[in-house]
């Protein structure tokens, strides 16, 4: 069964970089028929698509975040990251890995748990 | 960017009533349109993909139509399970991949 697991520091101070993995079991990051995605939701508030990537290395971001994210994959550790620097108190948010499919099928299938990381020094 | 618009921000319901919530699209998504569930202290939860499929496990009274740009999520007897905020999404043309702002649905 499909299980993934974020984890990171649950604090960040402003201005420096917030640094998550997600941990895969019961699939590989290595498959040709998924993307693996972070999405974040802020306190009390909605959803926020932030970037995925494919197996091949390739990425694909929120333009209103491109700036200041990185998400790579290591398929050895069947795990892949997301990096976002520059935090602000506004990056305050439950971060969530997902996995999806690709093209126009990207609906998220399968979230893991998230892990709340807040900003503030 | 496609924008997604929810309505009602907030639909209060009584328990085995039929609940309906809309979604619409700033531009044509095709019927390429995800709806998710989700409960307090919960990850969100693939209600219906590509419109009108329901996703695995998901029970017959969750159903999903569209009318052009406007998609509607129908849950046709609500239980008490049902009460969560709902999210619609759209992946015709991305990135980004955009969410609605969600409709809450609450005990009447």
């Amino acid at each position: 069964q499909l299980q993934l697991q974020e984890s990171g520091p649950g604090l960040v101070k402003p201005s420096e970089t917030l640094s998550l993995t997600c941990t895969v079991s019961g699939a590989s990051t290595s498959s040709s028929d998924y993307y693996w995605g972070w999405i974040r939701q802020p306190p009390g508030k909605g959803l926020q698509w932030i970037g995925s990537i494919y197996y091949t290395g390739s990425t694909f971001y929120n333009p209103s975040l491109k700036s200041r994210v990185t998400v790579s994959v290591d398929t050895s550790k069947n795990q892949f990251s997301l990096k976002l620097g520059s935090v602000t108190a506004a990056d305050t948010a439950v971060y969530y890995c997902a996995r999806h499919p690709g093209g126009i099928a990207a609906a998220l299938v399968n979230w893991g748990q998230g892990t709340l990381v807040t900003v503030s020094s | 960017e496609i924008v997604m618009t929810q309505s009602p921000a907030t639909l209060s319901v009584y328990p085995g009533e039929r609940a309906t919530l809309s979604c619409r699209a700033s531009q044509s998504v095709s019927s390429n349109l995800a709806w998710y569930q989700q409960k307090p202290g919960q990850a969100p939860r693939l209600l219906i993909y590509g419109a009108f499929t329901r996703a695995t496990g998901v029970p017959a009274r969750f159903s999903g139509s569209r009318s052009g740009t406007e998609f509607t999520l129908t849950i046709s007897s609500l239980q008490s399970e049902d009460f969560a905020v709902y999210y619609c999404q759209q992946y015709s043309n991305w990135p980004p991949l955009t969410f609605g702002g969600g409709t809450k649905v609450e005990i009447k």
